[in-house]
């Protein structure tokens, strides 16, 4: 089946560094895959929207300079956390469709959990 | 308020019990209708998925959504330890594509 890639699962930065994430789609082309964030305990809240060639589109309270998105290919969305803090730590996962019409052809990499000391 | 609504529990069965998880939400135009496993530090992975109203079974697993209500359920029967997991509802409507909105989650312990 269709399997989305995160890397890395976990990585640990310095505040004021940044940290890049990638999102692949394995077998499949994905024109737009999504960015979400988790917080423990709370529901996965949607960043943004990254479209293949084209500038991502960001959910209201969403700094897009601070999470910067590229969809440089279809099968490759990099979401970069600039000068992170540790506020900035949390579970981000990203996910990307293998059709057109159904929601149920959207899959959900493994997540990457980011923690800034 | 948000879209969503989902009690996070900790909700605990004793093995072969049926489960019933529920999601509430405020938005009517939500057509399509979700339910997402995830253990813990993990992806979440899709269990059901519901358009529009009525039921659905797989297996163990039925999903009901009642638009009339804005009231979604997942019923789990014979439920076992490796159900253990937080069980997330997700929903959209035609217009945001394949951007979900999802609840809180609940989270299942299946002791046995």
């Amino acid at each position: 089946g269709a399997v989305v890639s995160q890397h890395p699962s976990r990585v640990i930065c310095k505040s004021g560094t940044s940290v890049k994430i990638e999102c692949r789609s394995l077998d499949f082309q994905a024109t737009t895959m999504f960015w979400y964030r988790q917080f423990p305990k709370q529901s996965l809240m949607l960043m943004a929207t990254s479209n293949e060639g084209s500038k991502a589109t960001y959910e209201q309270g969403v700094e897009k300079d601070k999470f910067l998105i590229n969809h440089a290919s279809l099968t490759l969305s990099t979401l970069t956390v600039t000068s992170a803090h540790p506020e900035d730590s949390s579970f981000y996962i990203c996910s990307a469709s293998t059709g057109p019409f159904s929601r149920n052809t959207i899959y959900f990499g493994e997540g990457s959990w980011l923690t800034v000391v | 308020q948000k879209e969503v609504e989902q009690d996070p529990g900790p909700l605990s069965v004793p093995e072969g019990a049926i489960v019933s998880l529920n999601c509430t939400y405020s938005n009517s135009a939500f057509q399509y209708f979700m339910w997402y496993r995830q253990y813990s530090r993990k992806g979440p992975e899709l269990l059901m998925y519901t358009y529009s109203s009525g039921n659905k079974e797989d297996g163990r697993f039925t999903a009901q959504v009642d638009k009339s209500s804005k009231y979604i359920s997942l019923f789990i029967r014979d439920s076992q330890p490796s159900d253990s997991a937080t069980y997330l509802c997700a929903m959209s409507d035609v217009y945001s594509g394949y951007a979900l909105n999802f609840g809180k989650g609940t989270s299942l312990l299946v002791t046995p």
